[in-house]
C-alpha cells in the first residue's frame, strides 16, 4: 500500500516570499491533517480535512497561510508571504477519518526561509 | 484535550527494557491514550493505543492504571534502531478522524 506522499521535500526561499507544498494522501482516506513541526517540538495541527471540507482551523495563521483539498483527494498549502519563524517540517497526515485513531504520515517539507 | 507530561529524554542499552511513562492527571472520560514514535528526517509513526488496563501488540505494551492517570509504554529488548523521540497523546477519536495534540516527547536514545 502505498503511503503519504509529499512534495517537495526540501524548499529554501526568502522572507516574504510565497511557497506551496503538495499532499496527496493515502487512497479512500477521508481524514486529511497538516502540521507544522518546528525544530525540538512536536507537530502542531493547522488544519484538518474530512474529505473536501475544513473539521478545524484554529491554528492556522490565516493572515498568510491557506490550504485547500478541492476533490477530496490531494492537498495543497500555501505561505505567502513567508517569515522566518515559518521555518519547520510541513507533515502531512491521513487517516481513513470517522473516528479511527491511527494518522498516517508522509515524510514531510523542510521549509527554510532565510 | 488532557495535557500530558512525560520525561524530555531517556536512555538505554541494547537488549534492555525500556518504560516511558506519561502522565495524564486530566484524562476524560471519552480519552484514549496513544503513542507514536518518531524517527529523524521522517513523520510520527503510531505504535500503540488503549483505553484501559494492558494492550499489547508485536512492537510495544501498553500499560494503563485503574485511575487512568498515567499510562506505561513498554519496550521489550530496545535495539539502535528504537532511537527515537516518543509521543503520548490524550484525547477523544471525535467523529470526525479524531485530533491528536502533541508534547514535547521523550527523546529515548539506544546504545550499543
Amino acid at each position: 500500500e502505498a503511503g503519504v506522499a509529499q512534495s517537495p521535500r526540501y524548499k529554501i526561499i526568502e522572507k516574504r516570499q510565497s511557497v506551496a507544498f503538495w499532499c496527496n494522501p493515502i487512497s479512500g482516506h477521508a481524514t486529511l491533517y497538516w502540521y507544522q513541526q518546528i525544530l525540538g517540538q512536536g507537530p502542531k495541527l493547522l488544519i484538518q480535512f474530512q474529505n473536501n471540507g475544513v473539521v478545524d482551523d484554529s491554528q492556522l495563521p490565516k493572515d498568510r497561510f491557506s490550504a485547500e483539498r478541492l476533490k477530496g483527494v490531494d492537498s495543497t498549502l500555501k505561505i505567502q508571504p513567508a517569515k522566518l519563524e515559518d521555518s519547520a517540517v510541513y507533515l502531512c497526515a491521513s487517516s481513513l477519518g470517522s473516528g479511527l485513531p491511527e494518522q498516517f504520515f508522509g515524510p514531510g517539507t523542510r521549509l527554510t526561509v532565510l | 484535550l488532557a495535557k500530558t507530561t512525560q520525561p524530555i529524554s531517556m536512555d538505554s542499552y541494547e537488549g534492555q527494557e525500556v518504560n516511558i511513562t506519561c502522565s495524564h492527571n486530566n484524562i476524560a472520560t471519552n480519552d484514549y491514550i496513544t503513542w507514536y514514535q518518531q524517527f529523524p528526517s521522517q513523520g510520527p509513526r503510531f505504535i500503540i493505543q488503549g483505553y484501559k488496563t494492558k494492550v499489547t501488540n508485536e512492537v510495544a505494551s501498553l500499560f494503563i492504571p485503574a485511575d487512568r492517570k498515567s499510562s506505561t509504554l513498554s519496550l521489550p529488548r530496545v535495539s539502535l534502531s528504537d532511537t527515537a523521540v516518543y509521543y503520548c497523546l490524550v484525547g477523544d477519536r471525535g467523529n470526525q478522524g479524531g485530533k491528536l495534540i502533541f508534547g514535547q516527547g521523550t527523546e529515548l536514545s539506544v546504545k550499543p
